[in-house]
Formats: C-alpha cells, structure tokens, sequence
C-alpha cells in the first residue's frame, strides 16, 4: 500500500516562481526521498533527507522533514520550463532492505 | 551515477505471447533490484524484489506463475510477462538499490508493453 500522500496532485506555475510541494506519510520512517519522472521514463532521484534531520538544500532543491507531523515538503526555487515533471515521495523505515514506499506523486507544470 | 538500463523500451505484442524485460546494472553490483508497474498517471507499485541466486519476493495480490523473474547475475534481472494479455498492458519500471547506504534507488527508462 502507498505511505505518502502528496499534495496538491498537480501545479501549474510561472518560470521564475517558485513551486513546493508537500508530502505526508504514515509510519515511522529511517529516510524521506524525492524523485522526479519526466514522461515515459524512469525516476531519477533528487534528494533524500534521513530522519533525524530537517532541513536538506541540494542547488534549487530545498527539502524540509517534520517528523512529528510525519510530512515533508519541496521546494524548488527559480523554477525552469525543464522542471515540468511528475515528482514523488518515496519513504523507508527498518528492516526494509532498501525497499521504498512511493507516494501518488505531484505533476508540475511549469509555463515559459 | 549508477546506472541502470532496461531493454526493450517499448514493445507490442500479441495476446497470449511471453515477453521478456531486462534489467541491468551498467557500473554496480546489485544483489537486489525491485521491479514496479505503473499506470498512467499514478504512482508505482511495487510488484516484486528480485533477489541475486535465490527466488523473488512477490508483492500482495501479484500472480507469481504470471511474472517470472530471475535474477541471474549481480548485474542482470529479467521480468517475464507469461501469457501476456490487454490488461497486462502497462509501464514496468526496475530499479536497484545504490549509494553508499543503499537506500537510493537508481531507476532503468521503463518497458512500455502493450498487449493487444
């Protein structure tokens, strides 16, 4: 079953602007990604954030984790005609050997 | 960065046919690779982890005999659609596991695969 929740499911926004995006999950978790998907293709990742942080910058990236709040949020700065993507959370806890728990994922549109 | 390339990218077959995807790790070793499916517009969904030298862990409600997968090298998984049928028709995405803590997931391009 699918951990995170992100929101909005998709945004329309202006280049230059900025764009974030939120993501909440359920369990305790030992890492929070973010990976982006162009369409039609695999999912590169972004950035990831342990739990026991929370703040991550990676470049335009901003990535904050509230653990009490069990939720996230990205946010990207200067936004690019070439952002236009689908982004997703993506969380793992112990024991998981590696395996990740996608979230429903963000489309971001981003007009020249 | 680790790479990871999956083949074929897109393919069209008959109903009933066998298709076969593989999924290779270009510069990395992988005793794990995970295989996903995706509908239009939704997230992944976890279907199997495919395990180096022993059988693959299949997800809830994922029909074994239908998906083989066989992980025969550290560097090689291969996903087969047995029996292939229109509402097999779908985006199947493999990653695998890298970084120094093995908790980044490097992702193949995807296989298109439509059924008709």
């Amino acid at each position: 079953s699918q951990q995170g929740e992100e929101d909005p499911q998709a945004l329309s926004i202006q280049e230059g602007e900025n764009a974030t995006m939120n993501c909440s999950y359920k369990t305790s978790i030992n890492n929070l990604q973010w990976y982006r998907q162009n369409s039609g293709r695999g999912l590169v990742h972004l950035i990831l954030i342990r739990s026991n942080e929370r703040e991550k910058h990676s470049g335009r990236l901003r990535v904050t984790l509230d653990t009490s709040k069990k939720s996230s949020s990205l946010l990207i700065t200067a936004s690019r005609a070439a952002d236009t993507a689908s982004y997703f959370c993506a969380t793992d806890f112990a024991g998981a050997n590696s395996k990740l728990t996608f979230g429903k994922g963000i489309t971001l549109s981003v007009r020249p | 960065g680790a790479v990871v390339s999956q083949h074929p990218s897109w393919v069209i077959c008959k109903s009933g046919t066998s298709v076969k995807i593989e999924c290779r790790s270009l510069d990395f070793q992988a005793t794990t690779m995970f295989w996903y499916r995706q509908f239009p517009k939704q997230s992944l969904m976890l279907m199997a982890t495919s395990n180096e030298g022993s059988k693959a862990t299949y997800e809830q409600g994922v029909e074994k005999d239908k998906f083989l997968i066989n992980h025969a090298s550290l560097t090689l998984s291969t996903l087969t659609v047995t029996s292939a049928h229109p509402e097999d028709s779908s985006f199947y995405i493999c990653s695998a596991p890298g970084g120094l803590a093995k908790n980044i997931q490097y992702f193949g391009a995807g296989t298109r695969l439509s059924v008709l």
